[in-house]
């Protein structure tokens, strides 16, 4: 069964931490994405990458940053988490073009105190 | 700015009855898709419309891409409580991007 991963489900971390958010996937997948999902805002593009060590800003990428060393791993990194960014997070993988879809994790519901 | 607007924001019915639910744009796509997304999980792809006036049917749901491809129509025929979710529409921003809307939130009370 193909799937997205990320690695944690819930995570609390203190503010100023250095968070780091997993995603895996195994379909081979050229673009992966990032998003957070706010109630009332919908999902928000942070970044998102088409290719192995390419990043792109999206709609929200300040206090963000990515990394993508290998093609099925895509890494989120808040750098110094603060409360605004108490949000779901979700990771996401599509082939070259967006036309097949997404496929998403399951999300990380980060909380930050 | 692109957008999609999805209407209603929210829906609350009795399992048994029907519904549509709604996501309009003033500009042209190229493909439009529907996800489903249940409570604290990621939304999953239900359907992708590409041609305008294409009518999808996925068990009880059904799917319209208007003719001018600017909306899209999701009519649930005798809702069931599993039906019940976040319902968002998303349409290709670039080659690499969709943009979404705000989404339906959808409850069938048994």
């Amino acid at each position: 069964d193909v799937k997205v991963t990320q690695s944690s489900r819930y995570l609390v971390k203190r503010t100023g931490e250095k968070v780091f958010l997993e995603c895996v996937q195994d379909m081979d997948h050229e673009n992966m994405f990032w998003y957070r999902q706010d109630p009332g805002l919908g999902l928000r593009l942070i970044y998102f990458s088409y290719d192995v060590k390419m990043k792109e800003k999206g709609d929200i990428p300040e206090g963000y940053s990515v990394s993508r060393e290998k093609k099925e791993r895509f890494s989120l990194i808040l750098e110094s988490a603060s409360t605004n960014q108490t949000s779901m997070y979700l990771c996401a993988s599509s082939k070259r073009t967006g036309f097949y879809g997404y496929t998403f994790g399951s999300g990380t519901r980060l909380t930050v105190v | 700015t692109q957008l999609l607007e999805q209407s209603p924001q929210f829906l609350s019915i009795q399992e048994g009855e029907n519904l549509t639910v709604y996501c309009n744009s003033s500009s042209v796509f190229s493909s439009l898709q529907w996800y489903r997304q249940e409570p604290g999980e990621g939304p999953v792809l239900l359907v992708t419309v590409v041609t305008g006036g294409e009518v999808k049917k996925l068990k009880r749901l059904t799917f319209q891409f208007g003719d001018a491809r600017k909306d899209s129509s999701l009519h649930i025929t005798a809702a069931q409580p599993g039906d019940t979710g976040l319902y968002l529409c998303a349409a290709s921003r670039s080659n690499y991007q969709l943009i979404w809307g705000a989404g339906t939130k959808l409850i069938i009370k048994p």
